[in-house]
């Protein structure tokens, strides 16, 4: 059963242009979203978070939007450059019992110069 | 800071083989964490620690995996013994505290293959 959902494998975009990454939830009881950045051969790092009582969250070029009534979070990157080329992963928490962190397969982001 | 250090970072093994991973984790995290992540899936948790304390082992395949962490510091994982549906990338992470003020740190990984 997967709660964390990406549907969208893979995306490519050109250089300078905005990044739109998405995601759906299935389990209403999630109040913490994150977002993680995994390059090939390494671990994923945390890149935002947003809480459930927020809808909007921004670091620099960073942007991540909630909407709890789509049970629909994304991300936005601008401009988005070549070295945001990643696997970014989506992934919530629940915060009670013991705030287990559940992540998507994950959306390949291909930024072409 | 140091960061979460795993090893070996690869190994390939026979099924029905035994194979253990390490992991230490940043200093002073109180939580640990054991994923495995199958190729194209997202990591799924097998295993979370509570300094040296299991929290949460339901995904765990209790029958081949094994997990410890001695004096809440460092970790291993074992499986024995190994089936060809083993074979991922088995990632370590670790934080101050569980929840939402604490994200989660990970490890380089292992990557495992069972032929």
């Amino acid at each position: 059963d997967q709660q964390v959902k990406q549907n969208s494998p893979s995306l490519s975009v050109q250089e300078g242009r905005i990044s739109i990454l998405n995601c759906d939830y299935t389990n209403s009881m999630f109040d913490y979203f994150l977002w993680y950045k995994k390059y090939p051969a390494e671990g994923p790092t945390f890149l935002i978070s947003i809480s459930s009582i927020k809808d909007k969250n921004e670091d620099g070029r960073f942007t991540v939007f909630l909407n709890k009534s789509a049970k629909h979070l994304s991300l936005h990157i601008v401009p988005s450059q070549p070295g945001d080329s990643a696997v970014y992963f989506c992934a919530a928490i629940y915060s009670g019992g013991y705030q287990k962190v559940t992540f998507g397969i994950g959306t390949k982001l291909q930024v072409i110069p | 800071e140091a960061g979460v250090a795993q090893s070996p970072r690869y190994k390939i093994i026979e099924k029905r083989q035994s194979v253990a991973f390490w992991c230490n984790p940043i200093s002073g995290h109180a939580t640990l964490y054991w994923y495995q992540q199958i190729l194209g899936q997202g990591p799924k948790l097998l295993i979370q620690f509570q300094n040296n304390g299991v929290v949460d082992d339901s995904q765990l395949p209790k029958d081949r995996f094994s997990a410890e962490r001695l004096k809440g510091v460092d970790s291993t994982l074992k499986i024995q013994p190994a089936k060809l549906e083993d074979s991922a990338v088995y990632l370590c992470a670790s934080s101050l505290a569980p929840g939402q003020n604490s994200p989660l740190h990970f490890g380089n990984g292992t990557r495992l293959t069972v032929t």
